[in-house]
């Protein structure tokens, strides 16, 4: 559940296309689950969140998938746009640590136009 | 609603200097801030967690005379990186949390540290 120092791996998709966006958590514990967008040199901005009571949550244009069988996340990008080209994180909850949240590896991703 | 702040977006100290970075939430009490650094490329790790009118805690492996944390005010807390080094380097981002219940938190847009 802690995050790691890894490289970002890199996502590249067409402008219009759908973009999906994986992301493994490791404690199954976790029981909250964020999406965030970080630009170059600014902070996370908050995407779109789910509980571990539910499978699917659709917002605008964004869906997040839970799978908690294998400790899955997914967000899928509908119509991917210029302005989605950011890193994603996904960021877990671990319920006894007093709501810190722990972020993955993150997913570069850029929108060819 | 729910905006953070941070001061300043960018610093360059030289080595072996203090540098405090202020982290503050505009339009609602913090109860509890989070400090991050993330190197380039990389994801965000926690650092500490700051409770208004407690001692931080600090995850492993961080030091907690190194980087000093202070929540003085509901609205206020300070991380300052006491002699740094060029590898203190970094991009250091804060968080708010509103309320003990709410897992909600509001991310300020970074400051860049540059340790010469």
């Amino acid at each position: 559940g802690e995050s790691v120092g890894l490289h970002l791996p890199t996502l590249s998709v067409q402008e219009g296309d759908n973009s999906i966006i994986n992301c493994a958590y490791s404690n199954s514990a976790s029981d909250y689950f964020i999406w965030y967008k970080q630009e170059s040199g600014k902070g996370p901005q908050f995407i779109i969140d789910i509980r571990s009571n539910m499978d699917k949550r659709q917002g605008q244009r964004v869906t997040v998938l839970l799978n908690k069988t294998v400790k899955h996340l997914s967000l899928q990008i509908a119509a991917t746009q210029p302005g989605d080209s950011a890193v994603y994180f996904c960021a877990e909850n671990l319920e006894n640590t007093g709501n810190q949240f722990y972020f993955g590896t993150g997913t570069s991703l850029t929108v060819i136009p | 609603g729910a905006v953070v702040s941070q001061h300043p977006s960018r610093v360059i100290c030289k080595s072996g200097t203090s540098v405090k970075i202020e982290c503050r939430s505009l339009d609602f009490q913090a109860t509890t801030m989070f400090w991050y650094r993330q190197f380039p490329k990389q994801s965000l790790m926690l650092m500490a967690t700051s409770n208004e009118g407690s001692k931080a805690t600090y995850e492993q492996g961080v030091e907690k005379d190194k980087f000093l944390i202070n929540h003085a005010s509901l609205t206020l807390s300070t991380l300052t990186v006491t002699s740094a080094h060029p590898e203190d380097s970094s991009f250091y981002i804060c968080s708010a949390r509103a309320s003990q219940t709410s897992s909600e938190q509001y991310f300020g847009p970074g400051t860049r540290l540059t340790v010469t």
